[in-house]
């Protein structure tokens, strides 16, 4: 079965340091999303993105994120100065295959980020 | 977003039938009632997903009040593997998902 990709699994970086975690939806898909889960908390809605570009994000989502698809398999997340808070699990999905409805999302094994 | 309310914990026997109950008295017309589960370690994996009418699938069935206000999830043979939370979610056709606290089944052996 088709399955979306992350890396890395694990990624510890300085406080301050820029991050871009690495997503590969599944081939056909065309609406990607970041969500992510601090440990013990509920999975968070950060961002969905379409046809090259944002549809929806949260207020999570500011100034110090942004997402990319930079070529046809790849989708990234970055964090431009990263906090103590943005420690998390970072998962990315993506749905809705051409002729599709994007109800059903598929979720990657998720990045965990740890901010030192 | 309309809200689910799910009991914090469940526990089954191997073997035997789980229902999961999800409570949404606040559904409009338009919301979708999903499910997803989250493995120990593990990214969120739909499960399934209805309107108004009941909705089987290999992985689960779906039952849904005639008001829509509730809903319950059933896992036909609960096995080890089917230990996760279980998460009932109202969806605006095409929206976002918004994660509640879920439902923690545990199966014991």
């Amino acid at each position: 079965e088709p399955e979306v990709t992350q890396t890395p699994s694990h990624q510890v970086t300085q406080m301050g340091q820029e991050v871009i975690l690495r997503c590969v939806p599944i081939s056909n898909h065309l609406y990607f999303y970041w969500y992510r889960q601090i440990l013990g908390q509920k999975v968070e809605f950060l961002v969905s993105f379409y046809n090259n570009e944002i549809s929806e994000k949260s207020e999570i989502f500011d100034d110090q994120f942004s997402v990319e698809r930079p070529d046809g398999s790849n989708f990234t997340l970055k964090i431009r100065s990263t906090k103590l808070e943005d420690s998390a699990m970072y998962f990315c999905a993506s749905s809705g295959a051409p002729g599709q409805t994007n109800e059903k999302l598929f979720f990657g094994s998720g990045t965990q980020l740890s901010v030192l | 977003d309309a809200k689910t309310t799910q009991p914090n914990s469940m526990e089954s026997n191997e073997e035997e039938p789980v229902h999961l109950p999800c409570n949404h008295s606040t559904i409009s017309g338009t919301d979708y009632i999903h499910w997803y589960r989250q493995l120990p370690s593990q990214g969120p994996e739909y499960v399934i997903h209805g309107l108004t009418s009941n909705v089987n699938n290999r992985m689960a069935s779906l039952a849904i009040a005639e008001d829509r206000k509730s809903s319950t999830l059933i896992l036909h043979r609960a096995t080890l593997r089917d230990a996760a939370v279980y998460y009932c979610i109202l969806v605006i056709y095409g929206n976002k998902l918004v994660f509640g606290a879920g439902t923690i089944l545990r199966v014991k052996s």
